[in-house]
């Protein structure tokens, strides 16, 4: 059990265009998605958190118009990349929070979304 | 602030020795403390977390408030340990997560 898929799991585009990412529980609903970069050998940043039904809450540094989240339902976030630049090339992780009335639920992860901007 | 070191980027060891991956952390409050890990080209995925006390694929990670520390052990490493692995500390249910850099683990024959 526990879930997460993304698609696509690699796009590639050209500069300028918007790229859409979703990412699905699978087996469960999700309180909380989050959404993460990672660069080369680098760590999972996260980028923002998405609760259903209400606005995203991006961390410091991270436009807002320039990665658009949607959390439509409890099983799935959109992370759109607008008018994406070369420099936006990246892997794109989601996780996701079971509902559930324990405490520190555990994040589960998708794949990852290979995006490269041409 | 939150913060989550972990000091070594690269860890080597041979199959058969005991191994340790250090993470220190920073948090004012109770934090959560998780091990994940990212084998290669696969999702990260949770090794174990303090809360629940367990020991998964013979790793071991014990809480120390004293130190703010959360190093993860194992006695005998497999090659199959060799992965990528991050500490990650969280402070209430649904909370972000806070990742350390990583270290990444090469067990040789």
């Amino acid at each position: 059990g526990a879930v997460v898929s993304q698609h696509p799991s690699r796009v590639i585009c050209k500069s300028g265009t918007s790229v859409k990412i979703e990412c699905r529980s699978l087996d469960f609903q999700a309180t909380t998605m989050f959404w993460y970069r990672q660069f080369p050998k680098q760590s999972l940043m996260l980028m923002a958190t998405s609760n259903e039904g209400s606005k995203a809450t991006y961390e410091q540094g991270v436009e807002k118009d320039k990665f658009l989240i949607n959390h439509a339902s409890l099983t799935l976030s959109t992370l759109t990349v607008t008018s994406a630049h070369p420099e936006d090339s990246s892997f794109y992780i989601c996780s996701a929070t079971p509902l559930s009335g324990g405490a520190w639920e555990t994040q589960y992860f998708g794949p990852g979304t290979r995006l490269l901007v041409l | 602030a939150q913060r989550v070191t972990q000091p070594e980027k690269l860890l080597s060891v041979f199959k058969g020795a005991p191994v340790e991956l250090k993470c220190n952390y920073s948090y004012s409050g109770s934090p959560e403390l998780f091990w994940y890990v990212q084998y290669s080209r696969q999702r990260l995925q949770l090794l174990l977390r303090h809360i629940s006390r367990e020991s998964i694929k013979g790793f071991t990670a014990d809480l120390n408030k004293g130190e703010t520390s959360f190093h993860l052990k194992k006695p005998f490493a497999q090659e199959e340990d060799s992965a990528m692995y991050y500490c990650a500390l969280s402070g209430r249910k649904s909370e972000k997560l806070v990742f350390g850099k990583g270290t990444k683990l090469t067990v040789n024959p």
